[in-house]
């Protein structure tokens, strides 16, 4: 069974600029949710999606947003890039509906605005 | 919304020894806390999680303690192991709310042979 896989694994833009990730969940899970990880503030919640719907979102700025497809591929995107913004971005799907709804992580997307 | 915070940030132990984590969560609703590891320039990975009505989960050499009423949870991994080493997460959520996971900020554990 193929895990969770995000693209690209690596990026580099520039301030300004804007980026998109992607990420396949496992086959069958219905529900994505969104990190970035920093050093020394953790995995801080981005945003979650079930059924091609934002179900809950963190405190970020509107620049950060995402969007789920019918198969339940998502994507984030991040406008006007700022120096910040440089983190690993990690995606993590589960199966929606359980009580304990492990999340599954991806290997990330590790984004540097210079 | 929830907020979990995570202590220590830091903990060295000598193999052999015990190594605790604690964590206190705002959101008297979150009812599922679990705890993941993340070695050096990998995913993070679920090692042990409990629910809001259980006290206490063992595995092995790990276990999770609970104390809802302090909102308060605690890791604690015995003969720790070098391969123990690792940054430790823990997180809570209200699963009614959904699956999206409010993580503290990270202990990075070191065992020393």
């Amino acid at each position: 069974k193929a895990g969770v896989t995000q693209t690209p694994r690596y990026l580099i833009k520039t301030r300004g600029q804007q980026v998109t990730l992607s990420c396949s969940p496992i086959s069958g899970h219905r529900s994505v949710s969104w990190y970035q990880q920093t050093p020394g503030q953790g995995l801080q919640f981005l945003f979650e999606y079930f059924s091609e719907t934002q179900r809950n979102k963190g405190n970020f700025p509107g620049r950060f947003s995402g969007r789920q497809f019918s198969n339940s591929r998502s994507e984030m995107n991040v406008s006007t890039l700022e120096l910040g913004d440089s983190a690993l971005y990690l995606c993590a799907s589960s199966l929606a509906g359980t009580r304990t709804g492990e999340l599954f992580f991806g290997e990330g997307s590790r984004l540097t605005v210079l | 919304g929830e907020n979990v915070e995570q202590h220590p940030s830091t903990l060295s132990v000598q193999e052999g020894d015990s190594a605790v984590i604690k964590c206190t969560y705002s959101d008297s609703a979150s009812n599922y806390f679990p705890w993941y590891k993340q070695e050096l320039g990998k995913r993070p990975q679920l090692i042990i999680d409990i629910r809001s009505n259980v006290g206490e989960k063992k595995d092995q050499r790990i276990a999770v303690t609970l104390n809802k009423t302090a909102k308060h949870f605690s890791l604690h991994i015995t003969e720790t192991q070098p391969e123990d080493s690792a940054v430790y997460f823990c997180a809570a959520r209200n699963y009614q709310a959904g699956t999206a996971l409010i993580f503290g900020k990270g202990t990075t554990l070191s065992v020393s042979s």
